[in-house]
């Protein structure tokens, strides 16, 4: 069956730490792969999308970037991170030409 | 860039009554979606309706899509305790490679 993994759950780090978030899928290939971000009791922002390994595409500029070093793994880094950067950070796969995304767990960031 | 809004912001029922949910949208789309999510989770699918199609059913959800007034609405008929969550509506833009999602509507099942 499809699965999406998503970690850590939480995570409180200081401003100016690096940051890495990583999200991998089973059972399914060549994904479209979602890095979205939350804010308290808000909507998603889409931060990146990708359609293919290497294949990265951003919507907001912003502190933080993306990669996709293998066909089922996505991961979200960023240098130097700032207050807010803060949120609820969700990943999400979906299939080509079919509709519906599945997210995973969700990872709440807090910058200190 | 084109942003789904549901109204209302929040919703307090009792059980057993009917919840409806509503979504406005500024441009044109491919399809429109609406999910759910409990406090501090994941977001879960609930149900997609394409541009062509006019109301659909899952269960006890109902939704309807009427695209000349870029509108959609969710119905939760016999709500139960367990619907306490926020929802989202979300649609496909045409030309756009990522869904764009509302700010939600957070509804409370008071049983």
């Amino acid at each position: 069956s499809q699965t999406i993994h998503q970690w850590p759950a939480t995570l409180v780090q200081p401003v100016g730490s690096p940051l890495s978030l990583e999200c991998t899928v089973e059972g399914t290939s060549n994904p479209n792969l979602y890095w979205y971000r939350q804010a308290a009791g808000r909507g998603l922002q889409l931060l990146f999308y990708s359609v293919g390994i290497g294949q990265i595409s951003s919507e907001v500029p912003q502190n933080l970037s993306a990669s996709r070093p293998q066909d089922r793994q996505f991961i979200l880094s960023s240098k130097k991170l700032l207050l807010s950067d803060s949120g609820f950070y969700l990943c999400a796969w979906s299939v080509r030409g079919l509709g519906g995304y599945t997210f995973g767990s969700g990872t709440r960031l807090t910058v200190v | 860039s084109q942003q789904g809004e549901e109204d209302p912001q929040a919703l307090s029922i009792q059980e057993g009554e009917n919840a409806t949910m509503n979504c406005s949208y500024k441009t044109s789309i491919n399809n429109l979606q609406w999910y759910r999510q409990n406090s501090g989770r994941g977001l879960v699918h609930l149900i997609l309706i394409r541009s062509n199609e006019r109301e659909k059913h899952s269960g006890r959800l109902r939704v309807t899509l009427d695209t000349s007034k870029k509108s959609s609405s969710l119905l939760i008929t016999a709500s139960r305790a367990a619907d306490t969550a926020s929802y989202f509506c979300a649609t496909d833009d045409t030309g756009r490679r990522a869904l764009t999602f509302g700010s939600g509507t957070r509804l409370q099942v008071q049983p």
